[in-house]
């Protein structure tokens, strides 16, 4: 089944500067890939998302790239505000669904100082 | 629109009983997925509903189960409950499916059993 990795588990950021937040798959037959963002105590809610047909996707501060050769894809966040303090998931899955369903990495803390 | 609307919010159960979570998706929504996210393992794929159909099922045990109504409300039930099933039960909706569309979160079912 479909596995994935996400790395740095935590990531202390200044305010002002960029953030990169790194995922592995193992599925090659994978093709789409969210990015879901979780305040403390809140739902998760998807911020961006690609396919695997586009190689990055651009929406204002938020960008991600995905390199299908290499089986991973990035999360970068320009100019971090207060705001982007949370946990944000990567996720992978085959539009066809199956037992992996949609298969997220354990997430990443961005905490972001002041 | 309303949202995803979970119910109820919050469960303490004992080990051995069961209990049914109920989740209301996004009028018009026909996919509805569970997710069960624990501090340890994340976010894991339970199953996924269409139009009263389970269409996909993840690696958890039978105790595990679903169901949609006609009009795409789900309810998930756990039986003889085990210390181990404390988590956050979160249901997701979407259009279509929430493998290659995005996934709106419900706020989630805190279950605690003692």
């Amino acid at each position: 089944g479909e596995n994935v990795e996400q790395h740095p588990s935590t990531l202390s950021v200044q305010e002002g500067d960029s953030a990169v937040i790194k995922c592995t798959y193992s599925d090659s037959a994978s093709n789409y890939f969210p990015w879901y963002k979780q305040e403390l105590g809140k739902r998760p809610q998807l911020i961006i998302d690609i396919r695997s047909n586009v190689g990055e996707k651009k929406d204002q501060r938020i960008a991600v790239t995905l390199n299908k050769t290499a089986k991973h894809f990035s999360l970068h966040i320009t100019e971090t505000q207060p705001e982007d303090s949370a946990v944000y998931f990567c996720a992978a899955s085959n539009a066809g669904g199956g037992a992996d369903g949609l298969t997220f990495g354990k997430g990443t803390h961005l905490i972001i100082q002041p | 629109k309303a949202g995803v609307t979970q119910t109820p919010r919050y469960l303490i159960k004992t080990r051995g009983q069961q209990v049914t979570l109920s989740c209301s998706p996004i009028s018009g929504h026909r996919s509805v997925s569970w997710y069960q996210q624990t501090p340890g393992q994340g976010l894991q794929f339970l199953f996924e509903y269409f139009s009263e159909t389970q269409r996909n099922k993840g690696n958890f045990p039978g105790r595990f189960s679903g169901r949609q109504f006609s009009n795409s409300r789900s309810e998930m039930n756990v039986s003889t409950l085990e210390l181990g099933d404390s988590a956050l039960y979160l249901c997701a909706s979407s259009i279509q499916g929430a493998f290659d569309t995005e996934a709106f979160f419900g706020q989630g079912t805190r279950l605690t059993v003692v």
